[in-house]
């Protein structure tokens, strides 16, 4: 297991296009976490699953985005009719839940997006 | 609002010197902070949390409730501590994380 990946790691489209991401995470981690991160700022939470279930996201999740995780093991972010603003890393995490406060989350390379 | 202010983009230093990276935090209740460090051409990691009160890489930080701080310090700057550290909190059960800014450590020999 060589950790979080992420796929593709680049991806330029046109305005108006839909893409989709894919994150694959630690094997048996059963919380998986999608973070944005644009230019000169930290990663921002969009959303995160708990297996297969999606248990909060973000208002920066707007209509046009759509996260799954439909087995408890993968998951895919779609960006529909993408904007300029869209532009940005997609970043993926995922950790296991345990009986300690926290639970260390392991980030993926990321996906970068750029939309033209 | 839970919000992560690390109000310097970039600190410069020379190998040998101190090394302070400032946080400050707004959060209603008991925060979880952390530091998160990415090198050159590497992924995010963690590198230390207040609740484990380790020194990680010679790194120390510590929570200050009444100044809502969780600065970074290290005693003697390495040229390999040159990386982009992210100061974050923790939500309470979701573990979602909310970032800084960052701030871009250079180290010179």
């Amino acid at each position: 297991d060589t950790g979080v990946s992420q796929d593709p790691r680049h991806k330029i489209t046109k305005r108006g296009q839909n893409v989709t991401f894919r994150c694959d995470p630690i094997s048996e981690h059963n919380r998986l976490y999608w973070y944005r991160q644009t230019l000169g700022q930290g990663p921002e939470f969009l959303t995160y699953f708990q297996n297969e279930a999606q248990l909060e996201k973000s208002r920066l999740l707007s209509d046009r985005f759509s996260a799954e995780r439909p087995k408890g093991s993968f998951s895919t972010l779609e960006i529909q009719r993408t904007e300029q603003g869209d532009s940005a890393m997609y970043l993926c995490a995922s950790s296991l839940v345990g009986t300690g406060f926290y639970n260390e989350q392991f980030f993926g390379p990321g996906t970068r997006l750029t939309v033209l | 609002a839970q919000r992560v202010t690390q109000p310097e983009k970039l600190l410069s230093v020379f190998k040998g010197a101190p090394v302070e990276l400032k946080c400050n935090y707004s959060y209603s209740g008991s925060p979880e902070l952390f530091w998160y460090v990415q090198y050159s051409r590497q992924r995010l990691q963690l590198l230390l949390r207040h609740i484990s009160r380790e020194s990680i890489k010679g790194f120390t930080a510590d929570l200050n409730k009444g100044e809502t701080s969780f600065h970074l310090k290290k005693p003697f700057a390495q040229e390999e501590d040159s990386a982009m550290y992210y100061c974050a909190l923790s939500s309470y059960n979701t573990d979602k994380l909310i970032f800084g800014t960052g701030t871009r450590l250079q180290v010179f020999p």
